[in-house]
């Protein structure tokens, strides 16, 4: 039962323009994550929030960045589009920053950038 | 830097007989975790089972269950009985419970086929 919820599921955009994707969870958990799973299938951790907070904030281009209004949500926008986002957007959280902790998915968010 | 390796790209095998799907790791720590997830053709992501470094038990969850090597830092996930629906793409993780314990390390996953 899905309850990491994104969107859109698809979008499909050109070059230069803004998208955002937005995630919601409704399992009271405190930290949030966005991957990027590429073509290849790798996945890859971009930004993590505990609690509103940024937490992990790893190596991507700066026309990303994400936004945490509260602790159930997570959006990440894009400004600027490259053909090289074209990717699905994959967001989960987990119930707090312990490394035990599983994560759980939302279905992800595919983008095509032409 | 913590790594995941999952060499084998593609299995394929006759239900109801058992798979061995291969992940080996890389890491500093003396303490970590380490999972299994699985990616269904809709693109869903779910848990399957986790491993935790200091214990010496393999983690068993239905019909699936660990084969953890430490000395040799292999987690193999072993699958029983397959079934159709156990057709999908299987990541090998990691987490370590350092500072950077928050990013979770995923291997480049291993297709599996199950056919009848």
């Amino acid at each position: 039962e899905t309850a990491v919820f994104q969107t859109p599921n698809y979008h499909v955009t050109q070059v230069g323009n803004e998208v955002s994707f937005n995630c919601k969870q409704t399992l009271g958990h405190d930290t949030m994550y966005w991957y990027k799973q590429d073509s290849k299938k790798l996945l890859k951790i971009m930004f993590s929030y505990n609690n509103k907070q940024l937490i992990v904030n790893e190596t991507v281009p700066r026309r990303f960045s994400p936004q945490s209004s509260d602790k159930a949500h997570l959006n990440l926008r894009i400004k600027s589009v490259e053909p090289e986002d074209s990717a699905v957007y994959l967001c989960a959280s987990s119930p707090g920053q312990y490394s035990g902790n599983t994560l759980y998915f939302g279905e992800g968010s595919r983008l095509i950038v032409v | 830097a913590q790594k995941v390796t999952q060499t084998q790209t593609s299995i394929s095998v006759v239900e109801k007989t058992t798979v061995t799907m291969d992940c080996v790791y890389e890491t500093r720590d003396s303490s970590y975790f380490l999972f299994w997830y699985k990616q269904t053709a809709s693109g869903e992501i779910v848990f399957l089972i986790r491993q935790d470094s200091y214990k010496k038990e393999n983690a068993t969850v239905g019909h699936y269950s660990l084969n953890f090597q430490k000395p040799k830092s292999s987690i193999g996930l072993i699958i029983t009985a397959t079934q159709i629906e156990d057709s999908a793409v299987y990541f090998c993780a990691m987490r370590e419970t350092s500072n950077m314990g928050y990013k979770l390390t995923f291997g480049t996953g291993t297709s599996l086929l199950v056919d009848p």
